[in-house]
């Protein structure tokens, strides 16, 4: 059955970084796009990132300013979150969620897949 | 970025009631939007893609329809496992995103 188990995350200084990774089982992970989705303590869900099968076309999102970048390892079925100079409002739930691709320009990947989520605290 | 205004935020129903529970998108999002469940605690659940086709093993007392830009979810026969928070999704332009959910509970 299709598992993706998230791992990396915990409480943070603001300013620092972390990497948080999922590694993924159960279907052949090099086939299907991928998402980072976090929840916020107030329950709104973020988009964060996708990224192709192959790693070489990424969404990403625009308020984020750069600070977050997605990336994968196909060989190891694992895929990344690159989180960098931390600030308090990045504190979530960070979920990696499988994705379906709807043939398109641009392709959509809609998700139908969850991990079970990784919580991010950002305090001093 | 696209908005989507879902609603109600909150809804109260008895066990057998039928719900339903709408997503309207600032601009044309063709069928492109997604719902999932989420109960207290655990990971959201994916139910519905492509505004009405259900995920495998998705009960179909779920369903989804789409007129315009409005989108809507209906529960029929509502059972203690369906009261749960649920969230709508755009994946027509990236960033997709997320209506602010509508929690279903039991009255």
């Amino acid at each position: 059955q299709v598992q993706l188990v998230e791992s990396g995350g915990g409480v943070v200084q603001p300013g620092k970084s972390l990497r948080l990774s999922c590694v993924a089982s159960g279907f052949s992970f090099s086939d299907y796009p991928m998402h980072w989705v976090r929840q916020t303590p107030g329950k709104e869900m973020e988009c964060l990132s996708a990224v192709s099968y192959d790693g070489k076309r990424q969404f990403n999102v625009d308020f984020l300013k750069g600070r977050f970048t997605i990336s994968r390892d196909n060989s190891k079925n694992t895929l990344y979150l690159q989180i960098d100079s931390l600030r308090v409002e990045d504190t979530a739930m960070y979920y990696c969620a499988r994705g379906r691709v709807v043939i398109g320009t641009p392709p959509r990947y809609y998700i139908d897949y969850w991990g079970q989520g990784v919580l991010v605290t950002v305090s001093s | 970025d696209i908005q989507m205004t879902q609603s109600p935020s909150s809804l109260s129903a008895s066990l057998g009631d039928r719900v339903t529970i709408t997503c309207r998108a600032s601009q044309d999002i063709r069928n492109y939007v997604a719902w999932f469940q989420q109960k207290p605690g655990e990971a959201p659940r994916s139910l519905i893609y492509a505004a009405s086709t259900l995920h495998n093993g998705v009960p179909s007392k779920f369903s989804g329809s789409r007129s315009g830009t409005d989108f809507t979810l209906t529960i029929s026969s509502l059972q203690p496992e369906d009261f749960a928070t649920y969230y709508c999704q755009q994946y027509h332009i990236y960033p997709y995103t997320f209506g602010q959910g509508t929690k279903l509970d039991i009255k």
